[in-house]
């Protein structure tokens, strides 16, 4: 059974500082990685995928995340953050043999001025 | 461009009562599915459709039903609302592999069962 895990469930950063959201996962079989981001009383929206390729993916926003197989994990990272990176972030994992999503249970990040 | 869209987007029941919540999707998706999103617990997968007239069971099916008799909609149902189906419930929608493709997902419906 595939499952995915972050540890985190708040994180409190200060504006400009970097800020890193861990996920890990575990699966018998290959997966797709996202992160999804949630703002508040929003829907999900997909913020970056790692599909095959470079396990180094970015997204528009500043926000990069790297495969790593031999430790399963898909951190996630941000050098410098903003005050609109409020939101809470979930990691999920795609399952080829059963197509299943399988989300994480969150990380709220909480920017302070 | 609407996307995938959910309504009512806020509701409160009584105990017992019933309601339908409505996902339409216009990407011509074979794939969607209904998530609940309960704080600590992410989102858990209900119920999904692998294409118009099918239905299947996810994480946590008990309690609701859904239909699909058309490719761009995708009901869900509960029967007889309990306090512990007090959730906000997103729909979404994918192609018919997700592979290379991404997952799209309403903006919510808050339920709340008093």
């Amino acid at each position: 059974a595939q499952s995915v895990t972050q540890l985190d469930s708040q994180v409190p950063v200060f504006e400009e500082a970097p800020v890193e959201l861990r996920c890990n996962y575990s699966s018998s079989v290959s997966v797709y990685l996202f992160w999804y981001v949630q703002y508040p009383n929003q829907g999900l929206q997909l913020l970056l995928k790692y599909l095959s390729g470079s396990t180094l993916v970015k997204s528009i926003n500043g926000f990069e995340a790297e495969f790593n197989k031999s430790q399963t994990s898909f951190h996630l990272r941000k050098p410098s953050v903003h005050i609109s990176d409020t939101a809470e972030y979930f990691c999920a994992t795609f399952n080829f043999g059963n197509e299943k999503l399988t989300f994480g249970t969150g990380t709220r990040l909480t920017i302070i001025p | 461009n609407a996307g995938v869209t959910q309504t009512p987007k806020f509701r409160v029941l009584k105990t017992g009562q019933s309601m339908t919540l409505l996902c339409a999707q216009d990407m011509n998706h074979e794939y969607m599915y209904w998530y609940r999103q309960d704080p600590g617990m992410g989102l858990r997968l209900i119920h999904y459709s692998v294409g118009e007239g099918t239905t299947a069971k996810g994480e946590v099916p008990d309690g609701y039903n859904v239909s699909r008799l058309k490719k761009q909609n995708f009901l869900l149902g509960l029967e007889s609302a309990a306090p512990s189906q007090t959730s906000v419930y997103f729909c979404a929608s994918s192609y018919v592999r997700i592979s290379g493709n991404t997952i799209y997902f309403g903006e919510g419906s808050w339920l709340t069962v008093v």
